[in-house]
């Protein structure tokens, strides 16, 4: 089973600040089955990028992400105060078939 | 627009019985991934079941096996979660998500299932 690990745990950034989350498999992984989510306090987590580097639809070109086999980073350029939230990645196993998400990433206000 | 709504949680007693059921529309369920992810209060995302496009492949987390089932009914384009032997630790908000692309979920509004006695 692939897991994932994020760092740092927390993030304290101003806005106009970049972000920028860590996101490492335990063994190497497709581009094609990596996903970053955001989720804000009491809503369900919201699709950024899919397969890596994709960005979702409506995203703006400020987020990206980026990286292969085992290290993957979403960025976030000139954070602006919606983007204070917390950051998932998450893997996608089609053997199994199954989803395995990173522990979370927490961007504060600093 | 890729839309889904979940219904059915609530309050329910442990050892008690639940049925998440989630209203898909936009796309037809049959020609996707779809997963039930939940989510403890103030924990990660756990994705507790998957189910194929045809059917033929389920996946459940070892924390739910056994106790858990997850289907699907073409004809409403609907998913359900049957929970039963429900404990404590199974409270939390139950995502129900749509896959695509490989890797990235669209995903419901959540329903909150609490286990409490």
């Amino acid at each position: 089973e692939v897991v994932l690990t994020q760092s740092p745990g927390t993030l304290s950034l101003s806005p106009g600040d970049r972000a920028t989350v860590s996101c490492r498999a335990s063994q190497s992984v497709s581009s094609t089955n990596l996903a970053w989510y955001q989720q804000k306090t009491g809503r369900a987590p919201r699709l950024l990028i899919y397969g890596a580097s994709t960005r979702a639809t409506g995203i703006p070109d400020r987020v990206s992400g980026s990286g292969s086999g085992t290290d993957f980073t979403l960025t976030i350029n000139r954070l602006e105060p919606e983007d204070f939230a917390v950051y998932y990645c998450q893997h996608y196993d089609s053997s199994v078939p199954r989803y395995t998400f990173g522990q979370g990433t927490k961007v504060e206000i600093k | 627009e890729v839309r889904l709504v979940e219904s059915g949680g609530g309050l329910v007693q442990p050892g008690g019985s639940l049925r998440l059921s989630c209203a898909a529309s936009g796309f037809i369920v049959n020609g996707h991934y779809t997963t039930w992810v939940r989510q403890a209060p103030g924990k990660g995302l756990e994705c507790i079941s998957v189910m194929s496009t045809n059917g033929a492949r389920v996946y459940y987390a070892e924390s739910v096996r056994g106790r858990f089932d997850i289907s699907r009914d073409d004809s409403k384009n609907m998913l359900y979660l049957q929970m039963n032997s429900l404990r404590v630790d199974d409270t939390a908000i139950y995502y129900c998500a749509r896959g695509f692309a490989d890797s990235g979920l669209n995903w419901g509004q959540g329903a909150l299932v609490v286990v409490s006695s």
